[in-house]
Parts: C-alpha cells; sequence; structure tokens
C-alpha cells in the first residue's frame, strides 16, 4: 500500500511568496527521498533529493527538510513564480527494494499573480 | 541526448485489442521503470526492470507484460485491453545502484473503450 502522502491537496500561493509543501511517510526503511514536479501534460521532473542521513538540503530557490523523528519532509520554494504551478509529488525509495520510487497523491500549487 | 522517449503519445483501444507501449532511453541508464497515472493516486509502479533481459513486477501488473530484450528499450504489453486499463503511462529510467534519481518520459495517454 502507499505509505507516502501529503497533507494538502491543493496549495495557493500568492506570486512572490514562499512555498511550502509538506509530506508524511510511514516506512521507516525508506532512506533516500526525492520532490518532483509535474506540468500539465508532461512527466515528473526531478527538482531535489535528500537522503535519509541528511536533515536539509537546499537546492536554487528550493529547501527539502527532513525529520526523520515525525517522518515527515517538506518543500520550501523561495520567492514563488507562475512557472511554479504545477503538481508536486514526494516519493521514498528503500534503496534495498530494487530502488522503487513510492510515490503520494501530490500536491497541486496554483500561483496567484 | 533526448533523454527518455516514449511511443505512441495518445491511443484509443477497443475493450479486448492488444497494443505495446513503447520506451526508449539514450543515457545508458541499466534501470527502466513503467508508471500508472490515475487522477489522485499518483503513480503506480506496474513493472520495473533492472537490467537487460530482467523484469519484475511492481505494485500494479496485473494485465500487463514487459520486456527488455535491449537495454535501452522497455516494451509494456497489454494483452486484452480493459477500461480500467485507461490511464497515462510514464515510463522512467535510471542509473546504476548508487544514483537512484528517475528520469521520466513525457507519457502515453490511452483511452480504452
Amino acid at each position: 500500500g502507499e505509505s507516502v502522502g501529503l497533507h494538502l491537496p491543493t496549495l495557493s500561493v500568492q506570486e512572490g511568496d514562499n512555498s511550502i509543501i509538506n509530506c508524511a511517510y510511514s516506512n521507516s526503511a525508506s532512506d533516500y527521498f526525492i520532490w518532483y514536479k509535474q506540468e500539465s501534460g508532461k512527466g515528473p521532473q526531478f527538482i531535489i533529493d535528500i537522503r535519509s542521513n541528511m536533515d536539509k538540503r537546499q537546492g536554487q530557490r528550493v529547501t527539502v527538510l527532513l525529520n526523520k523523528t515525525v517522518k515527515h519532509l517538506s518543500l520550501q520554494i523561495a520567492a514563488t513564480q507562475p512557472g511554479d504551478s504545477a503538481v508536486y509529488f514526494c516519493a521514498e525509495i528503500v534503496t534495498s527494494n530494487d530502488y522503487k520510487l513510492s510515490f503520494g497523491a501530490g500536491t497541486t500549487v496554483t500561483v496567484r499573480a | 541526448n533526448a533523454g527518455v522517449t516514449q511511443t505512441p503519445k495518445f491511443r484509443v483501444l477497443k475493450t479486448g485489442q492488444s497494443m505495446t507501449l513503447l520506451c526508449a532511453q539514450d543515457m545508458n541508464h541499466e534501470y527502466m521503470y513503467w508508471y500508472r497515472q490515475d487522477p489522485g493516486m499518483g503513480l503506480r509502479l506496474i513493472h520495473y526492470s533492472v537490467g537487460e533481459g530482467t523484469t519484475a513486477k511492481g505494485e500494479v501488473p496485473d494485465g500487463y507484460n514487459v520486456s527488455r530484450l535491449k537495454k535501452q528499450n522497455f516494451l509494456l504489453g497489454l494483452e486484452s485491453a480493459a477500461p480500467s486499463q485507461t490511464s497515462v503511462y510514464f515510463c522512467a529510467s535510471s542509473s546504476n545502484r548508487g544514483q537512484e534519481t528517475q528520469y521520466f518520459g513525457p507519457g502515453t495517454r490511452l483511452l480504452v473503450l
């Protein structure tokens, strides 16, 4: 069954504000997490990843936080832009299980002008 | 470098018909995956392959078969299509163990009437 889920199915953000997308997971054996962005009509696109031995990782305008104590990860997008409108998925991997991804249902982010 | 490509982009089938979806990657990746995406359910793994000549079942394998005769290609077959197989199908690939990021194709939209 699905062990990765997102707290909210939709998120509306004012352009220029910061966005926070949350994800909870239940498999304590998960040791690698990925955030994907999917625009309408396209395949998922890799945004950022984090290993379970880390609690924070930063990319360009994005930061992923991992809290293993409560099995929670979040994606923060700084200065949200119209091009950030998309569905965001978190995915987990148990590397001992053939590196198969388990996806959450996704959060649809809409950026208001 | 085209990445991951999928053929066809869109197809309509009648119940009971068969078809094959083709996935090709030019990144010399060992691992390849087939997912289906349905509204509100994220992506679910159908079958995957950890190398040429190998295949394995994912989360929802029933009604599908796969083959990996060449490293760069991963075929998904529907022997007798059913309306429940109406979905968007995504192929993905990743390199050998140690680099887990999966790269996705643009998807194939399948409608079974």
